[in-house]
């Protein structure tokens, strides 16, 4: 099992530019999330997704979009990007909702805008 | 969602056991207390999850005493490799939203 799986692990876009995050997961997983990761900030939900066609915001969601076409995956959107969007960023998965499931993280993707 | 309040950082000499504790004053009746691990340049990985008393497994023990207000991660004998940031979850089946906070940042020094 490849688990949770990000592309791209590092990108590096100038202000204004576009793009997508991918994250795939091979679990059969029900929920699916997106966070950031700031130093000192700790994790920060950006969206979240509890099964395919269904998604919503979770505290950090501005300036990004997402969708849940598949079960496999959830890919993030930066639709304009912006120098305070510099930030690692990670998707989990859990079997289905509720904190008491336990998340499987990706490795991350490092993002930097100029 | 209980908060949780966790130590910023600690440090450790290696073959020490360390103790990390968590405060979660509001923790509710059906709520599970989970133990993430994370280390440079990863994602978080869940290593222990207890709902009352002690749970071991091969990583660590978790200790919740009987107010459930607070639990405390235990690592027996640690080594450098388990320099690493720790967070601590609090929630049940219900929500779709997870703080995670900021986390303890453990230092093991030779």
């Amino acid at each position: 099992n490849a688990g949770v799986t990000q592309t791209p692990k590092f990108q590096v876009l100038k202000t204004g530019q576009s793009m997508t995050l991918q994250c795939a997961q091979d679990m059969n997983h029900e929920y699916m999330s997106w966070y950031r990761q700031d130093p000192g900030m700790g994790l920060r939900l950006i969206h979240y997704s509890v099964g395919a066609g269904i998604t919503d915001q979770g505290e950090v969601p501005n300036g990004y979009n997402v969708s849940r076409s598949t079960t496999e995956d959830f890919p993030l959107r930066l639709l304009s990007a912006a120098p305070s969007q510099t930030s690692v960023y990670f998707c989990a998965s859990s079997y289905r909702t509720g904190a008491n499931q336990p998340q499987h993280f990706g490795d991350g993707t490092r993002l930097s805008i100029l | 969602l209980a908060k949780t309040t966790q130590p910023i950082s600690m440090d450790s000499y290696e073959g020490q056991e360390v103790n990390i504790t968590c405060s979660h004053n509001n923790i509710a009746t059906n709520d599970y207390i989970t133990w993430y691990q994370q280390f440079p340049s990863q994602g978080p990985r869940f290593i222990i999850q207890g709902y009352k008393t002690k749970v071991t497994n091969e990583v660590a023990s978790l200790f919740i005493p009987a107010d459930r207000k607070s639990s405390t991660l235990s690592l027996p004998r640690v080594s450098l490799s388990d320099t690493a940031v720790y967070y601590c979850l609090v929630g049940g089946e219900a929500g779709n939203q997870f703080y995670f906070g900021t986390g303890t940042s453990l230092t093991v020094i030779p």
